[in-house]
């Protein structure tokens, strides 16, 4: 089976650095990928990790650590429009297979 | 390109009656995803279709539940009868097989049955 858990709420005030956490147990592992949600808008896609460490993308940073089954999303310089939910995301096995989602952490950036 | 594109963008409909949500996938994308999300489930996949075939339908909830893909520009989801339970958001995505797990979303549609 699949669970990927991630805390449901996250409050952070503007400029400053949030981490939000993802643990999974999956049958099999070929990738972690975060995607952000805005209210009423549809996923897109920010992250992809397959090996261990650190991915860096302008303010935002995703890291991986298979053997713990953990990842986490960096985001810095926390800006207004950062507020919405962010999805971590398993792919379980080789190829195109589906990913199977978390529920989502909603962070709310305030001023 | 104009991205994928969901029809229709909200649907009312009552307890009993049959709703079809339309889905144009991204031109030259060969994988097709149609998933639903609710506050307490999150986004569940419901099926998934390679170069037009059906791969894995194990998500669909029930026989009241059908989806078909014609051709590569078009994809249906079906339910009949709808329930209130059926309420949801409900995701088209599509990718290309060579990327990893970039998925593309339409913006769904806000299904609500009374």
């Amino acid at each position: 089976g699949q669970n990927i858990d991630q805390p449901t709420e996250m409050t952070a005030t503007e400029g400053a650095i949030v981490q939000i956490n993802c643990t999974y147990q999956t049958s099999g592992f070929n990738g972690l990928f975060w995607y952000q949600q805005h209210a009423g808008e549809a996923p897109t896609f920010l992250s992809y990790n397959v090996l261990d460490g650190l991915e860096e993308k302008g303010r935002f940073s995703s890291f991986l650590s298979r053997s713990k089954g953990y990842s986490y999303l960096l985001l810095k310089e926390l800006q207004m429009k950062d507020s919405a939910s962010y999805l971590c995301a398993v792919r379980a096995y080789s190829g195109n297979t589906p990913l199977v989602f978390g529920k989502g952490t909603r962070l709310s950036v305030i001023a | 390109d104009a991205g994928v594109i969901q029809s229709p963008r909200h649907e009312v409909t009552e307890m009993g009656q049959e709703v079809t949500l339309r889905c144009k996938p991204i031109s030259g994308h060969d994988y097709l995803f149609w998933y639903r999300q609710t506050m307490m489930r999150g986004l569940e996949l419901l099926i998934y279709f390679n170069n037009n075939v059906p791969i894995d339908d194990s998500g669909m909830p029930e026989d009241r539940f059908s989806a078909k893909m014609p051709n590569a520009s078009f994809s249906t989801l079906k339910i009949q009868p709808s329930e209130p339970r059926d309420s949801a958001v409900y995701f088209c995505a599509s990718s290309l097989g060579t990327t990893s797990g970039k998925l593309f979303f339409g913006s769904g549609t806000q299904l609500s049955v009374l």
